[in-house]
C-alpha cells in the first residue's frame, strides 16, 4: 500500500506556480520522499527526491516540513507540457523498489 | 542514450494465446523492473531483477506470468495463456542499481487480450 496521500486532481494557470501537496504522516527516519510524473501515454519520469532538506533542480523544488510529515512539490512556472499525473512516493533508500499510489492529476490551463 | 526500449508498442491477441513482451534496459544499468498499469489498479510492480537475478516476483499475479533476464541487455515478460483481464500497459524500467533513486521507464507496451 502507498504510504502517501495526495489530492486526486488540481488545476493551475499557465505561467503560475503549481504547488502539489503530499501527506506522509507515517514516514520513517530513513525514508526519502520521491516525486515522479507521468505524462499521458508515457512512462513515469523522475523529478526530484529528498530526505529532510529542501531540494531544487532544473525541473522543480521540493519543500519538506520540519516534522517530515508532509511535503510540497513546486513547479515554479507551469506550462501546458506539465499536465500530468504526479506521484509522491516514500521509500527507504536501499534494496526496495518504488511503489506508486494514485497520484495527483495536474491540469495546466491556458 | 536511446533510453529503455520496449517492444512491441502495441499487442492485440486472443484469449489463450501466448504473449511475449520485450525490454532492453539502458546500457550499464544493473536493475530492471516490470510494472503493469490499469485504470483500476494503477501502477503495480510485477518483478524486478538485480544483475540479471530475480529479486522479488511477489507482484506477479499468477503462474501464467513469467519473466526472464538472460543477460544484462535483455528481458522478457511472458503471459501464457493470456486472458482478457491481462489487458493493460506494461512498463519496463531500469536503474543503475536497486538503491538508485532514478528509474528510467520505457514507453510501455499496450496489451489488449480479446
Amino acid at each position: 500500500d502507498a504510504k502517501t496521500t495526495q489530492p486526486p486532481s488540481m488545476d493551475c494557470a499557465e505561467g503560475r506556480a503549481a504547488n502539489l501537496p503530499c501527506n506522509h504522516s507515517t514516514i520513517s527516519g530513513n525514508e526519502y520522499v520521491y516525486w515522479y510524473r507521468q505524462i499521458h501515454s508515457q512512462g513515469p519520469q523522475y523529478i526530484i527526491h529528498g530526505l529532510k532538506n529542501n531540494e531544487t533542480n532544473e525541473m522543480a523544488s521540493l519543500i519538506i516540513t520540519e516534522d517530515r510529515k508532509s511535503s510540497t512539490l513546486i513547479l515554479p512556472h507551469a506550462t501546458l507540457r506539465d499536465t500530468a499525473v504526479y506521484y509522491c512516493i516514500v521509500r527507504v533508500e536501499g534494496n526496495t523498489p518504488l511503489v506508486f499510489g494514485k497520484g495527483t492529476r495536474l491540469s495546466v490551463i491556458a | 542514450d536511446a533510453g529503455v526500449i520496449q517492444s512491441p508498442r502495441h499487442e492485440v491477441t486472443e484469449m489463450g494465446q501466448e504473449v511475449t513482451l520485450r525490454c532492453k534496459p539502458i546500457s550499464g544499468h544493473n536493475s530492471l523492473f516490470w510494472y503493469r498499469q490499469t485504470m483500476m489498479r494503477g501502477l503495480e510492480l510485477l518483478i524486478y531483477f538485480n544483475n540479471n537475478v530475480p529479486i522479488d516476483d511477489s507482484g506477479m499475479p499468477e503462474d501464467r506470468f513469467s519473466a526472464k533476464m538472460p543477460n544484462a541487455s535483455f528481458s522478457t515478460l511472458k503471459i501464457q495463456p493470456s486472458e482478457p483481464r491481462d489487458s493493460a500497459v506494461y512498463f519496463c524500467a531500469s536503474s543503475r542499481t536497486t538503491t538508485n533513486e532514478k528509474l528510467f521507464f520505457g514507453s510501455g507496451t499496450q496489451l489488449s487480450v480479446l
